[in-house]
C-alpha cells in the first residue's frame, strides 16, 4: 500500500503571495488532517476534512483554506502569506475521522518559507 | 483537552532499553493514550496506544500505571533508528466529529553507540 505523499517538498514564497499545497493520502483512506509545525515545537492542528466536507478546525485565520476531493486527496491553500506563515506543513491521512484504534499516517511534508 | 508533560530530552545507548516517561494527571476516563514519534526529516509515525492495560506491539510496550496519571513508553533494544522526538498525546475516546492529536514539544532521545 502507499503511503501519504505531499508536494511540492520545499517551496519559497514572498510575503503577501497565496501558495498551494497538496497530498495524496494513503490507499483507502477517506480523511485528511492538516498540521503546521514551526520550528522546534510538536505540529498544530489546522483542520479536517471528512467525505470532502471540513469536520474540525484548529485555531488558524480563515486565511488558512482546504479541499478534499472525491478520490480523498486534498488541497491547503494559504493566502496573503505572512513571515509567520514559516514552517512545515504534514498531511495525515486515516479511515474514517475518529481512527482512535490505527491511528494517522502522516506524510513527510512541506517545507514552506516565507521571505 | 487534557495536557500531557514530558522530559525535554534523553540520551541511551545503542542496544539498551529506554524508558520514556510521560505524566497526565488531569486524564479523564475516556482519553486514550498515544504515542507517536518522528524521525529527523519526517512526518510523526504512529507508536501504539492504550486506555488501562499495558500494551505490546511490534515497536514498543506501553506501561500505564494503574492511576492513569502516568505512562511509559518502552523501547526495549534501542537502536540508532530510534533516535527521534517522541509524543506522548491524550486522544477523548468519545464525542465530537473530529479526533485532533494535540502535540506537545515531546521527548528528544537520542542514541549513543
Amino acid at each position: 500500500e502507499t503511503g501519504v505523499t505531499q508536494s511540492p517538498t520545499h517551496l519559497i514564497k514572498t510575503r503577501g503571495q497565496q501558495v498551494t499545497l497538496r497530498c495524496s493520502s494513503q490507499s483507502g483512506h477517506n480523511t485528511v488532517s492538516w498540521y503546521q509545525q514551526a520550528l522546534g515545537q510538536g505540529p498544530q492542528f489546522i483542520f479536517q476534512y471528512y467525505r470532502e466536507e471540513e469536520n474540525g478546525r484548529g485555531n488558524f485565520p480563515p486565511r488558512f483554506s482546504g479541499l478534499q476531493f472525491p478520490n480523498y486527496s486534498s488541497e491547503l491553500n494559504v493566502n496573503a502569506l505572512e513571515l509567520d506563515d514559516s514552517a512545515l506543513y504534514l498531511c495525515a491521512s486515516s479511515l474514517g475521522s475518529r481512527p482512535l484504534n490505527y491511528g494517522y499516517t502522516f506524510g513527510s511534508g512541506t517545507r514552506l518559507t516565507v521571505v | 483537552d487534557a495536557k500531557t508533560t514530558q522530559p525535554n530530552s534523553m540520551e541511551s545507548n545503542e542496544e539498551e532499553p529506554v524508558h520514556l516517561p510521560c505524566n497526565h494527571s488531569t486524564i479523564s476516563g475516556t482519553d486514550y493514550i498515544h504515542w507517536y514519534r518522528q524521525l529527523p526529516s519526517q512526518g510523526p509515525e504512529y507508536v501504539i496506544h492504550g486506555l488501562t492495560s499495558n500494551v505490546n506491539n511490534r515497536m514498543a510496550s506501553l506501561a500505564i500505571a494503574e492511576d492513569r496519571k502516568s505512562s511509559t513508553l518502552i523501547l526495549h533494544r534501542a537502536t540508532l533508528r530510534d533516535a527521534a522526538v517522541y509524543y506522548c498525546i491524550l486522544r477523548d475516546g468519545q464525542g465530537g466529529a473530529t479526533n485532533k492529536l494535540i502535540f506537545g514539544t515531546g521527548t528528544l532521545l537520542a542514541v549513543q553507540p
